[in-house]
């Protein structure tokens, strides 16, 4: 049993190169996000998805993009990476039925150097 | 809006002592609460939630968190802390859509 799934762990990038970070989830969860962990501020949500074919913006939106073509996967795009957006990236799922008492599953987390 | 405060950047305890780390949080209407534990280069691993119904709520690890409606906290306790607890600790409360609002987070030293 898998659970969630982030992929690279590590990455280093050059201001202005675009990435893809990775998720897939085998849970058959309708409910995929993005946050990101900062020192000091906790997790914030970047993006979200309530099912497939569906997004949202979360706290922190801008210079991230994603989608979501299946139940499983929900990756995030950095399309011109600056040095703010040096975090460690987690993914996270739950299921959406009995939405406010189901627990959310973290991934291990992508740790991103933007240089 | 819903918000929560870890108000201890670090909390430092002796192996075998009784740890507390305290949460307290801000909502409108009934509070779903939760603790998340990370350790170092890992991912967040969920400890336990307060969702209703009884107000100390057991979860892994010996963990156990107290819900005070009155005082609007959930500290998570641990009657006897192991260096193995020694990690990052997180409160988060449920918003709309599913969102999760976290704490700044707790970080825990257990000394030998």
């Amino acid at each position: 049993n898998a659970g969630v799934t982030q992929t690279p762990k590590f990455q280093v990038l050059k201001t202005g190169q675009s990435m893809t970070l990775q998720c897939a989830q085998d849970m058959n969860h309708e409910y995929m996000s993005w946050y990101r962990q900062d020192p000091g501020m906790g997790l914030r949500l970047i993006h979200y998805s309530v099912g497939e074919g569906t997004t949202a913006k979360g706290e922190v939106p801008d210079g991230y993009n994603v989608s979501r073509s299946t139940t499983e996967d929900f990756p995030l795009r950095l399309l011109s990476a600056a040095p703010s957006q040096t975090s460690v990236y987690f993914c996270a799922s739950s299921l959406l039925a009995g939405i406010s008492g189901n627990t959310i599953y973290f991934g291990e987390g992508s740790w991103l150097t933007v240089v | 809006a819903q918000s929560v405060a870890q108000p201890e950047d670090q909390v430092n305890v002796a192996e075998g002592n009784p740890l507390t780390v305290k949460c307290t949080y801000s909502v409108s209407g009934n509070p779903y609460l939760f603790w998340y534990v990370q350790y170092p280069n890992r991912g967040l691993q969920f400890l336990l939630k307060y969702i209703t119904g009884d107000n100390l709520v057991k979860g892994s690890y010996g963990f156990e968190a107290e819900f005070n409606k009155s005082q609007t906290s959930f500290h998570l306790k641990k009657p006897s802390a192991l260096v193995s607890d020694s990690a990052l600790y997180f409160c988060a409360v449920r918003a709309p859509f599913n969102k999760l609002i976290f704490g700044a987070g707790t970080r825990l030293a257990v000394h030998p």
